[in-house]
């Protein structure tokens, strides 16, 4: 089982949709949860990180479920700008910064 | 605008030559890293500082030589490279090690011939 599992997608959404990435880990120690987008050829950049309690930034919310080991991202209202690869990221307990990253969902927001 | 800087963006370069990648933060931030992407992959680390000292070395070939002259900059030495090495190069910073929020840089696009 890999240490971060996403669902690679495309996902293809007309504008103004609501869409969900799931993202399951295998190490019940991880310690901490992000959530990076990354552009076509562009460097990740980080979107959020992920509480316990579930966090909102705007149209974007993250939720971690620890008993079940998985956090989502929910999207509102997609915009075309959205269109990304959203990469699930963890932070494993005692792993100083060795991040385990997910291979991606892709998302295409389409008129 | 990315704050770390990252040169250069594209660089092709033969197996026998000896070329950097260079790197720099103007945040404060103490640790630095490099990861190594490939196409449709995640980026996979190779190296981290942390208050200018190596950290972490995930196991990467003796022809990729990193080095932190100072807290503000990183490079990556290349020598001998192979072409399976051709790849997107990717600095990043943060406040602290043992944090998941990074920023990282444009990255420098390595062509080996």
């Amino acid at each position: 089982r890999k240490e971060v599992e996403q669902d690679p997608g495309p996902f293809n959404v007309p504008e103004g949709a609501t869409v969900a990435f799931n993202c399951t880990y295998s190490n019940s120690a991880s310690q901490s949860f992000f959530w990076y987008r990354q552009d076509c050829r562009k460097e990740p950049k980080l979107l959020m990180s992920v509480y316990s309690s579930g966090n909102e930034d705007g149209r974007f919310t993250a939720q971690l479920n620890r008993a079940s080991q998985y956090i989502s991202l929910l999207i509102r209202d997609s915009k075309l700008s959205d269109s990304a690869t959203y990469l699930c990221v963890v932070n494993p307990r005692g792993g100083g910064n060795k991040l385990t990253f997910g291979t991606g969902t892709q998302l295409k927001v389409e008129l | 605008d990315t704050e770390v800087t990252q040169t250069p963006k594209h660089l092709v370069m033969g197996m026998t030559n000896k070329k950097s990648l260079k790197c720099e933060q103007h945040m404060g931030h103490r640790a630095m890293y490099w990861y190594k992407q490939k196409a449709k992959k995640p980026p996979e680390l190779m190296f981290v500082y942390s208050y200018e000292k190596l950290s972490i070395n995930e196991s990467v070939p003796s022809r990729f030589s990193p080095e932190c002259p100072n807290s503000s900059l990183l490079n990556l030495h290349l020598h001998a490279l192979q072409p399976e090495d051709s790849a997107l190069y990717l600095c990043a910073s943060s406040q602290r090690e043992n944090t998941g929020e990074l920023f990282f840089g444009e990255g420098s696009r390595l062509t080996v011939l």
